[in-house]
């Protein structure tokens, strides 16, 4: 039990262009979700929470503009990367809280963004 | 808020020995401290956590420690294997006060040599 599906698990976009990211809980209903972001060789660095039926909350220093965050259902929640530049190329990581029964957040494995 | 500080930053230890890292925390209001592993390209995967009412606790080959006063808490592996080669990143929440979002360290890069 308690396991997070994203997709893609990579991507690769020209410049400019926007990519979705989806994050879903596939055995467990979890209202709140986490996108972080993680450069190679470096801890994992929250961007938002994503909170189901709200808006999302960020992270200090975190464009929302940019990052769009939708959680329109218990199990799902998407990250959209608009406009993208080469520097948003890293790995994004979500996790999802199990809130009905362990309370434990469980991670997805990851979508590996490549902006050329 | 909270800052989490994570050492040794890597550590190679030699098949079958015990592997320590050990986290700082900043938050006296911190009550939740998971470990997670994370392997090449894959996300991190929960392998023992430890709440702020509890002292030690084990699973099989893993123990976590807590010291409050201190705010200090360290993952203990023994009897290492290949497969314990991963990254290990601590973390420390505050739980439902604080959204549930979690802190991480550094990470430390262990490597178990056969």
């Amino acid at each position: 039990g308690a396991v997070v599906s994203q997709h893609p698990s990579w991507v690769i976009c020209k410049s400019g262009t926007s990519v979705k990211i989806e994050c879903r809980s596939l055995d467990f209903q979890a209202t709140t979700m986490f996108w972080y972001r993680q450069f190679p060789k470096q801890s994992l660095m929250l961007m938002a929470t994503s909170n189901e039926g709200s808006k999302a909350t960020y992270e200090q220093g975190v464009e929302k503009d940019k990052f769009l965050i939708n959680h329109a259902s218990l199990t799902l929640s998407t990250l959209t990367v608009t406009s993208a530049h080469p520097e948003d190329s890293s790995f994004y990581i979500c996790s999802a809280r199990d809130w009905e029964r362990t309370h434990e957040q469980y991670f997805g494995p990851g979508t590996r963004l490549t902006v050329t | 808020g909270e800052n989490v500080e994570q050492h040794p930053s890597t550590l190679s230890v030699q098949e079958g020995d015990s592997a320590v890292i050990k986290c700082t925390y900043s938050d006296s209001a911190s009550n939740y401290f998971p470990w997670y592993k994370q392997e090449l390209g894959k996300g991190p995967q929960l392998i023992i956590d430890i709440r702020s009412n509890v002292g030690e606790k084990k699973d099989q080959r893993i123990a976590v420690t807590l010291n409050k006063t201190a705010k200090h808490f360290s993952l203990h592996i023994t009897e290492t294997q290949p497969e314990d080669s991963a990254v290990y990143f601590c973390a420390a929440s505050r739980g439902s006060s604080a959204g549930n979002k979690l802190t991480f360290g550094g990470g430390t890069r262990v490597l178990v040599k056969p």
